[in-house]
């Protein structure tokens, strides 16, 4: 079945960097989108990123434009989340997710989730 | 704020049903039929259960129904049960260059 682990996350400073990663498998992840989505304390979801199948499309949400990196590893079946320039408001539950189909813009498989908290 | 509009909060008895709204613009909801529920335990990762406005993944109970109308689309849930309180989330396409835009969450009490 679909699997998605993310991990990296933690505690980090205002003004810090943390890279989070997806490990994916039970599909073919050559052939997906996938999406970074987070998820505030007691708040809703906000979409992030996604990358496209080749990593030829990017799209960033305007709130992490130009701080945030997204890329992939085919080989790896990995999903990657490069965060600098790190704000309060970037504290959140970052789940990486997979679309229903391989570029659909509905979400069929998230991950567990990895905190991030970025506080003083 | 968030970019559709859904009530902060809904309350049902169980056997009863309820309906939550998600409102947005002719840029998604009303303009695409891509239109998606989700629904989360606290704690846990959202769970697809509606898709495409109003199909239902594999194993998702048919208690769970979904339309739209306009700008506005709604999941209904009829015979409500305990285990259906959560947190309920829409999401939808959108042209704008987020590319999915989510309601702010209703949290669903079964009283």
């Amino acid at each position: 079945q679909v699997q998605l682990v993310e991990s990296g996350g933690g505690l980090v400073k205002p003004g810090g960097s943390l890279r989070l990663s997806c490990a994916a498998s039970g599909f073919t992840f050559s052939d997906y989108y996938i999406y970074w989505i987070r998820q505030a304390p007691g708040k809703g979801l906000e979409w992030v990123s996604y990358i496209s199948s080749s990593s030829s499309t990017i799209s960033y949400a305007d709130s992490v434009k130009g701080r945030f990196t997204i890329s992939r590893d085919n080989a790896k079946n990995s999903l990657y989340l490069e965060m600098n320039s790190l704000r309060a408001e970037d504290t959140a539950v970052y789940y990486c997710a997979r679309p229903l189909a391989t570029s659909s813009s509905t979400v069929d498989s998230w991950g567990q989730g990895t905190l991030v908290t970025v506080s003083s | 704020q968030s970019a559709l509009t859904q009530p902060a909060s809904v309350s049902g008895s169980p056997g009863q049903s309820i309906t939550i709204s998600c409102t947005g613009t002719s840029s998604d909801v009303g303009g695409y039929n891509y239109v998606s529920w989700y629904q989360q335990h606290p704690g846990k990762a959202p769970k697809l259960i509606i898709y495409d406005v109003n199909k239902r993944p594999s194993g998702v109970s048919n208690r769970f129904s979904g339309s739209k109308s306009g700008n506005t689309a709604s999941l209904t849930i009829s015979g409500l049960q305990a285990e259906d309180e959560a947190d309920f989330y829409c999401g939808s396409y959108t042209t704008r260059s987020t590319f999915v835009v989510f309601g702010g969450g209703t949290k669903l009490t079964v009283v």
